[in-house]
């Protein structure tokens, strides 16, 4: 089993909608939480970045980190084709190393 | 990309041939780390940097060496390419060790023939 899970998908949502994106993790020891966005072939951005549990917003991107049941989820609201990318969520103990999950692949139809 | 750059971009090559690959970083920062993406595995860590000449092996480290003799150059060599090692590999740098933000470069395709 991986340590984190994350659907490839891929997603297709209509420009406007509301897209929820997730993974789950196994180890309890992570206390650090980020999102990637990785245009095709170019390499993956940081988008969000939060340390335990709660929410952090930015502008249309929220994150949520929920350590009791070991999910983490990153919602874009209002989604524009400019946000069709590959999402990867990662994560860290703190020892230097983010593990990362599979991606999810994402399409905003206009 | 966070002043980071990769060298080459896209490289094609035959098995058994060794290969180098640069990352060069005008950001100062202390770790470096090169990964490589695959379809169905995400990003993998190879090696990463954690100063100059100090490094460790990631989770698919079989294959490949690295090293850094600079704090903005890290290398990694594939002594001997085999197909399997085709990929698309990234560099990322960070001056955060304990939280781990990383910013990565754009990327080198490589091919494996």
């Amino acid at each position: 089993q991986k340590e984190v899970e994350q659907d490839p998908g891929p997603l297709s949502v209509p420009e406007g909608a509301i897209v929820s994106l997730n993974c789950t993790y196994s180890n309890s020891a992570f206390q650090y939480f980020m999102w990637y966005r990785q245009y095709s072939r170019k390499g993956p951005e940081l988008l969000m970045y939060t340390y335990s549990s709660g929410n952090k917003e930015d502008g249309r991107f929220t994150a949520q980190v929920d350590k009791s049941s070991k999910y983490i989820s990153l919602f874009i609201r209002d989604s524009q084709p400019s946000d069709s990318a590959t999402y990867l969520c990662a994560m860290s103990k703190g020892a230097q190393k983010l593990v990362f999950g599979q991606g999810t692949r994402l399409t905003i139809n206009p | 990309d966070a002043g980071i750059t990769q060298s080459p971009r896209h490289k094609v090559t035959e098995t058994g041939t060794p290969v180098t690959l640069r990352c060069h970083q005008t950001e100062n920062h202390r770790y470096m780390y090169w990964y490589r993406q695959d379809p169905g595995h995400g990003l993998r860590l190879i090696h990463y940097s954690y100063g100059v000449k100090d490094t460790d092996k990631g989770e698919v480290s079989d294959g490949y060496s690295v090293s850094r003799s600079k704090t903005e150059d890290f290398l990694l060599t594939l002594e001997s390419a085999t197909s399997s090692q085709t990929s698309v590999y990234f560099c990322a740098i960070s001056d955060r060790g304990l939280d781990n933000e990383q910013f990565f470069g754009p990327g080198t395709r490589l091919t494996v023939l």
